[in-house]
């Protein structure tokens, strides 16, 4: 399978819990990476591997992974969280990298 | 730091070839890595164009590879992107990236140029 589907908008009262959710055949093998892209900046890792974090990215970002469905939690959620989020992984022949669609995610 | 920035003609004429060049500094090529090239057309998603490896080896997306080249120049420390008989449909910001499968089996894309808008008009 060659698709990785998102949610198209998702919102969160700030200072609540969301889940970002990512779905796809390949996820059985591969894990996702999520990335955070501003209005007008590259997009930037927050979650790779398992659940792991770069320096830099608050704790509140964290990521998990079961059956087809990856997903990104973020826990306390800030007005500077407002974003796009994109998940990414590969097709289930490893040769392709593909993109979810996005989620717009908004801080009410 | 590792960094990377794309380089290229902003407009481009329908059926012509878009031509890109992604310099990078701070890490050398050669040493490993795969770099990809990647588009975000005004408005929408992110979509993966292709990857080269530091071998030399290629991959693309099956929807663009019959119109996608692209090639690496380890002597000048960059990679570039060919896609020819483009269309408005190809209008985009193209990112060019360092990436690697974290732990063999999820990819990671670390470094990113900050994009180069490519218009697509005559």
């Amino acid at each position: 399978s060659s698709e990785l589907t998102q949610d198209p908008t998702v919102s969160v009262a700030l200072g609540q819990t969301v889940r970002i959710t990512c779905q796809g055949d390949s996820l059985r093998r591969f894990y996702a990476s999520w990335y955070q892209q501003k209005p007008g900046r590259a997009p930037v890792v927050v979650i790779y591997g398992k659940k792991n974090r770069p320096s830099g990215i608050p704790d509140r970002f964290s990521g998990s992974s079961s059956g087809n469905t990856a997903s990104l939690t973020i826990t306390g959620a800030q007005a500077e969280d407002e974003a796009d989020y994109y998940c990414v992984s590969r097709d289930s022949s490893g040769n392709q990298l593909i993109f979810g669609g996005g989620t717009k995610l908004t801080v009410l | 730091q590792v960094q990377l920035q794309e380089s290229g003609p902003g407009l481009v004429k329908p059926s012509e070839t878009l031509s890109l060049t992604c310099a990078v500094s701070g890490y050398s090529i050669n040493s490993g890595y795969f770099w990809g090239w990647i588009r975000q057309p005004p408005g929408k998603g992110l979509e993966w164009i292709g990857s080269i490896y530091h071998s030399g080896s290629t991959s693309y997306n099956p929807s663009l590879k019959t119109r996608v080249t692209i090639s690496v120049d380890t002597s000048k420390n960059q990679f570039s992107l060919k896609l020819s008989s483009v269309t408005a449909a190809d209008t985009a910001v193209y990112y060019c990236a360092r990436h690697h499968d974290y732990g063999g089996n999820s990819p990671l894309l670390d470094y990113w140029g900050q994009g180069a808008l490519v218009t697509v008009s005559s």
